[in-house]
Protein backbone atom coordinates (compact mmCIF):
# COMPACT_ATOMS: atom_id res chain seq x y z
CA UNK A 1 0.00 0.00 0.00
CA UNK A 2 2.02 3.21 -1.10
CA UNK A 3 1.51 6.37 0.20
CA UNK A 4 2.76 9.02 2.56
CA UNK A 5 2.58 8.44 6.28
CA UNK A 6 2.05 10.79 8.88
CA UNK A 7 1.95 10.16 13.11
CA UNK A 8 0.50 10.24 15.34
CA UNK A 9 -2.94 11.22 14.42
CA UNK A 10 -3.33 14.01 17.01
CA UNK A 11 -0.63 15.15 19.41
CA UNK A 12 -0.97 17.26 22.83
CA UNK A 13 2.01 19.48 23.72
CA UNK A 14 2.55 21.69 27.03
CA UNK A 15 3.57 24.92 26.62
CA UNK A 16 7.71 25.14 26.16
CA UNK A 17 7.71 21.68 25.08
CA UNK A 18 9.42 20.49 21.67
CA UNK A 19 7.41 17.97 19.75
CA UNK A 20 8.92 16.06 16.46
CA UNK A 21 6.05 15.13 13.81
CA UNK A 22 7.01 11.84 11.67
CA UNK A 23 6.37 12.03 7.87
CA UNK A 24 7.15 8.81 6.00
CA UNK A 25 6.76 8.08 2.37
CA UNK A 26 7.07 4.96 0.24
CA UNK A 27 6.66 6.35 -3.29
CA UNK A 28 10.11 6.57 -4.20
CA UNK A 29 9.82 10.98 -4.35
CA UNK A 30 12.68 13.43 -4.16
CA UNK A 31 10.75 16.37 -3.03
CA UNK A 32 8.50 16.61 0.23
CA UNK A 33 7.38 19.47 2.03
CA UNK A 34 5.51 20.40 4.89
CA UNK A 35 2.66 22.92 5.15
CA UNK A 36 0.82 24.42 8.07
CA UNK A 37 -2.97 24.45 7.75
CA UNK A 38 -5.19 27.14 9.69
CA UNK A 39 -9.15 27.89 9.36
CA UNK A 40 -9.54 30.12 6.52
CA UNK A 41 -6.13 30.75 5.63
CA UNK A 42 -5.14 27.82 3.52
CA UNK A 43 -2.23 25.89 3.66
CA UNK A 44 1.17 27.85 4.22
CA UNK A 45 4.55 26.52 3.28
CA UNK A 46 6.58 25.45 6.41
CA UNK A 47 10.03 23.49 5.00
CA UNK A 48 11.01 21.73 1.73
CA UNK A 49 13.45 19.42 0.84
CA UNK A 50 14.29 18.08 -2.87
CA UNK A 51 17.50 16.09 -2.13
CA UNK A 52 18.56 14.41 0.74
CA UNK A 53 20.54 15.96 2.79
CA UNK A 54 19.12 19.48 1.71
CA UNK A 55 16.27 21.31 2.58
CA UNK A 56 15.05 25.13 2.16
CA UNK A 57 13.04 27.43 4.70
CA UNK A 58 9.39 28.52 3.56
CA UNK A 59 6.88 31.16 3.70
CA UNK A 60 6.90 30.28 7.81
CA UNK A 61 9.78 28.90 8.81
CA UNK A 62 10.28 30.43 11.94
CA UNK A 63 10.00 28.22 15.46
CA UNK A 64 10.27 24.87 13.04
CA UNK A 65 13.18 22.45 12.14
CA UNK A 66 13.62 19.63 9.77
CA UNK A 67 16.24 16.83 8.64
CA UNK A 68 16.31 15.06 5.69
CA UNK A 69 18.36 11.92 6.31
CA UNK A 70 16.55 9.64 4.73
CA UNK A 71 14.50 10.13 1.07
CA UNK A 72 11.38 8.84 2.41
CA UNK A 73 11.39 10.54 5.60
CA UNK A 74 11.29 14.20 6.39
CA UNK A 75 10.42 15.16 10.35
CA UNK A 76 9.26 17.84 11.22
CA UNK A 77 10.23 19.49 14.74
CA UNK A 78 8.08 22.26 16.38
CA UNK A 79 10.05 24.15 18.99
CA UNK A 80 9.07 26.05 22.27
CA UNK A 81 10.10 29.08 20.17
CA UNK A 82 7.03 28.80 17.63
CA UNK A 83 4.84 31.64 18.93
CA UNK A 84 1.26 29.75 18.16
CA UNK A 85 1.60 25.90 17.41
CA UNK A 86 -1.84 24.22 17.80
CA UNK A 87 -2.65 24.00 14.07
CA UNK A 88 -3.32 20.62 11.35
CA UNK A 89 0.08 19.47 9.73
CA UNK A 90 0.24 18.49 6.43
CA UNK A 91 3.30 16.62 5.10
CA UNK A 92 3.62 15.95 1.21
CA UNK A 93 5.73 14.63 -1.48
CA UNK A 94 6.71 14.72 -4.86
CA UNK A 95 7.97 13.01 -7.81
CA UNK A 96 10.63 15.35 -9.63
CA UNK A 97 10.48 13.70 -12.55
CA UNK A 98 6.57 13.98 -12.88
CA UNK A 99 5.87 16.83 -15.04
CA UNK A 100 3.06 18.35 -14.04
CA UNK A 101 4.68 18.43 -10.32
CA UNK A 102 1.55 16.77 -8.46
CA UNK A 103 1.85 16.67 -4.69
CA UNK A 104 0.81 14.08 -3.07
CA UNK A 105 -0.88 14.41 0.95
CA UNK A 106 -0.50 12.49 3.49
CA UNK A 107 -3.27 12.33 6.25
CA UNK A 108 -2.29 15.24 8.71
CA UNK A 109 -1.12 15.46 12.44
CA UNK A 110 -3.69 17.58 14.47
CA UNK A 111 -1.25 19.56 17.34
CA UNK A 112 -2.26 21.24 20.10
CA UNK A 113 -0.87 22.86 22.40
CA UNK A 114 -2.19 22.78 26.25
CA UNK B 1 1.80 38.76 1.22
CA UNK B 2 -1.10 36.72 -0.28
CA UNK B 3 -0.15 35.88 -4.23
CA UNK B 4 -3.27 34.10 -4.46
CA UNK B 5 -6.89 35.04 -3.47
CA UNK B 6 -9.80 32.73 -3.13
CA UNK B 7 -13.23 33.48 -3.16
CA UNK B 8 -15.59 32.91 -1.85
CA UNK B 9 -14.87 31.44 1.56
CA UNK B 10 -18.13 29.34 1.79
CA UNK B 11 -20.93 28.06 -1.09
CA UNK B 12 -23.82 26.27 -0.46
CA UNK B 13 -25.65 24.85 -3.53
CA UNK B 14 -28.50 22.29 -3.73
CA UNK B 15 -27.92 18.99 -5.57
CA UNK B 16 -27.74 19.20 -9.20
CA UNK B 17 -26.45 22.83 -9.44
CA UNK B 18 -22.90 24.53 -10.78
CA UNK B 19 -20.18 25.29 -8.01
CA UNK B 20 -18.39 27.90 -9.21
CA UNK B 21 -15.17 29.05 -7.17
CA UNK B 22 -13.14 31.72 -8.28
CA UNK B 23 -9.13 32.15 -8.06
CA UNK B 24 -7.14 35.43 -9.14
CA UNK B 25 -3.18 35.54 -8.86
CA UNK B 26 -0.38 37.97 -9.32
CA UNK B 27 2.81 36.62 -10.43
CA UNK B 28 2.55 36.11 -14.16
CA UNK B 29 5.79 33.80 -13.44
CA UNK B 30 3.20 31.24 -11.94
CA UNK B 31 3.09 28.14 -14.39
CA UNK B 32 0.90 25.35 -13.16
CA UNK B 33 -2.85 25.89 -11.54
CA UNK B 34 -4.06 23.08 -9.38
CA UNK B 35 -7.05 22.53 -8.04
CA UNK B 36 -7.07 20.46 -4.19
CA UNK B 37 -10.38 19.06 -2.83
CA UNK B 38 -10.37 18.05 1.17
CA UNK B 39 -12.60 16.62 2.84
CA UNK B 40 -12.70 17.35 7.12
CA UNK B 41 -9.31 15.49 8.84
CA UNK B 42 -8.19 14.37 5.90
CA UNK B 43 -4.90 15.59 3.59
CA UNK B 44 -5.73 17.14 0.36
CA UNK B 45 -5.74 15.14 -2.97
CA UNK B 46 -5.11 17.17 -6.27
CA UNK B 47 -8.54 17.22 -8.33
CA UNK B 48 -7.86 18.97 -11.62
CA UNK B 49 -4.54 21.29 -13.18
CA UNK B 50 -4.38 23.16 -15.89
CA UNK B 51 -1.44 24.96 -17.32
CA UNK B 52 -1.55 28.68 -19.07
CA UNK B 53 -1.29 27.53 -22.55
CA UNK B 54 -5.26 26.35 -22.44
CA UNK B 55 -8.33 28.08 -21.49
CA UNK B 56 -10.44 25.16 -20.07
CA UNK B 57 -9.83 21.71 -19.03
CA UNK B 58 -12.72 19.39 -17.86
CA UNK B 59 -12.71 16.12 -16.54
CA UNK B 60 -16.11 14.52 -15.78
CA UNK B 61 -17.93 17.11 -13.65
CA UNK B 62 -15.09 19.59 -13.05
CA UNK B 63 -13.73 21.95 -15.11
CA UNK B 64 -10.97 24.47 -15.10
CA UNK B 65 -11.84 27.98 -17.11
CA UNK B 66 -8.51 30.10 -17.32
CA UNK B 67 -7.93 33.54 -18.29
CA UNK B 68 -4.76 34.26 -18.28
CA UNK B 69 -4.87 37.76 -19.49
CA UNK B 70 -7.03 38.58 -16.53
CA UNK B 71 -4.99 36.32 -14.10
CA UNK B 72 -7.72 34.36 -12.79
CA UNK B 73 -9.12 31.13 -12.52
CA UNK B 74 -11.98 29.03 -11.80
CA UNK B 75 -13.50 25.34 -10.78
CA UNK B 76 -16.75 24.63 -11.83
CA UNK B 77 -18.51 21.44 -10.86
CA UNK B 78 -21.46 20.32 -12.55
CA UNK B 79 -24.16 18.43 -11.26
CA UNK B 80 -23.06 18.90 -7.68
CA UNK B 81 -23.72 16.38 -5.40
CA UNK B 82 -23.52 16.10 -1.57
CA UNK B 83 -20.59 13.55 -1.93
CA UNK B 84 -19.15 16.76 -3.26
CA UNK B 85 -19.34 18.42 -0.20
CA UNK B 86 -15.75 19.18 1.22
CA UNK B 87 -12.81 22.12 0.72
CA UNK B 88 -11.63 23.19 -2.20
CA UNK B 89 -8.48 24.83 -2.53
CA UNK B 90 -6.94 26.51 -5.67
CA UNK B 91 -2.84 26.92 -5.95
CA UNK B 92 0.03 28.05 -8.38
CA UNK B 93 3.45 27.34 -8.84
CA UNK B 94 5.98 29.06 -10.44
CA UNK B 95 8.62 27.50 -12.48
CA UNK B 96 11.95 28.50 -11.00
CA UNK B 97 10.62 28.57 -7.19
CA UNK B 98 11.13 24.36 -6.81
CA UNK B 99 8.00 23.74 -7.44
CA UNK B 100 6.85 25.41 -4.21
CA UNK B 101 2.61 25.59 -4.60
CA UNK B 102 1.32 29.00 -3.22
CA UNK B 103 -2.49 27.87 -1.99
CA UNK B 104 -5.43 30.00 -1.69
CA UNK B 105 -7.30 30.46 1.60
CA UNK B 106 -10.03 27.56 0.30
CA UNK B 107 -13.74 27.54 0.04
CA UNK B 108 -15.72 25.52 1.99
CA UNK B 109 -18.69 23.66 -0.07
CA UNK B 110 -21.65 22.53 1.05
CA UNK B 111 -23.81 20.73 -1.46
CA UNK B 112 -27.60 20.24 0.32
CA UNK B 113 -29.64 17.22 -0.77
Amino acid sequence: DGGITQSPKYLFRKEGQNVTLSCEQNLNHDAMYWYRQDPGQGLRLIYYSQIVNDFQKGDIAEGYSVSREKKESFPLTVTSAQKNPTAFYLCASRSRDYATTRQFFGPGTRLTVL
Amino acid sequence: QQQVKQSPQSLIVQKGGISIINCAYENTAFDYFPWYQQFPGKGPALLIAIRPDVSEKKEGRFTISFNKSAKQFSLHIMDSQPGDSATYFCAAKEETSGSRLTFGEGTQLTVNP
